[in-house]
């Protein structure tokens, strides 16, 4: 069964770059039909979706993020992970990471890993 | 347009029907998805391409999209149906992924 595993630090500072990473397992990332994905949710709010990553490298932004974010692929990890620069308190969320394919944004999710940006 | 528009509050009494809607330009063109969302979870897909229920969601959920509108139906809510639902599409220029702002459905 497929899981989805997001890490990283859970307290940023202003100003500083996040950096997660998703390890997927019980499947492969470099399934020709997939597309990785992060989306995330600011406490008491709706979901925002960052962007996705097919394991060819072909990456699709969030227009509103996409100066700030990258998202990139390890294949040889089973990993794709996310960077957002130029953080503020706006970008405090709960982060998913998620797989879908071209026309599903999502059919399997990580738990999700709380992110505050905070001094 | 690059939104989709949900109302944000809907109620249920149980054992009834009960329809959530999202409307937005990028529906006439493009497949519908919705999303379950229960406190402190994971969203949970329960509706793609418009009218499709992924494996094990119970048949008591069906969508439907004409024009502009897309709709989740649940067909006798139950208790454990409470939860946010989110609607979900590409826009446009089919790169980028919209979602709705979610209704938060409630079964008295």
């Amino acid at each position: 069964q497929l899981q989805l595993q997001e890490s990283g630090p859970g307290l940023v500072k202003p100003s500083e770059t996040l950096s997660l990473t998703c390890t997927v397992s019980g499947g492969s990332i470099s399934s020709s039909s997939n597309y990785w994905g992060w989306i995330r949710q600011p406490p008491g709010k709706g979901l925002e979706w960052i962007g996705s990553i097919h394991y060819t490298g072909s990456a699709y932004y969030n227009p509103s993020l996409k100066s700030r974010v990258t998202i990139s692929v390890d294949t040889s990890k089973n990993q794709f992970s996310l960077k957002v620069n130029s953080l503020t308190a706006a970008d405090t969320a709960v982060y998913f990471c998620a797989r879908g394919e071209w026309m599903i944004l999502s059919d399997s999710w990580g738990q999700g890993t709380l992110v505050t940006v905070s001094s | 347009s690059s939104e989709l528009t949900q109302d944000p509050g809907v109620s249920v009494a149980l054992g009834q029907t009960v329809r959530i809607t999202c409307q937005g330009d990028s529906l006439r063109g493009n497949y519908a998805s919705w999303y379950q969302q229960k406190p402190g979870q994971a969203p949970v897909l329960v509706i793609y391409d418009n009218n499709n229920r992924p494996s094990g969601i119970p048949d008591r959920f069906s969508g439907s999209s004409s024009r502009n509108t897309a709709s989740l139906t649940i067909t006798g809510a139950q208790a454990e149906d409470e939860a946010d639902y989110y609607c979900n599409s590409r826009d446009n220029s089919g790169y980028h992924w919209l979602f709705g702002g979610g209704t938060r459905l409630t079964v008295l």
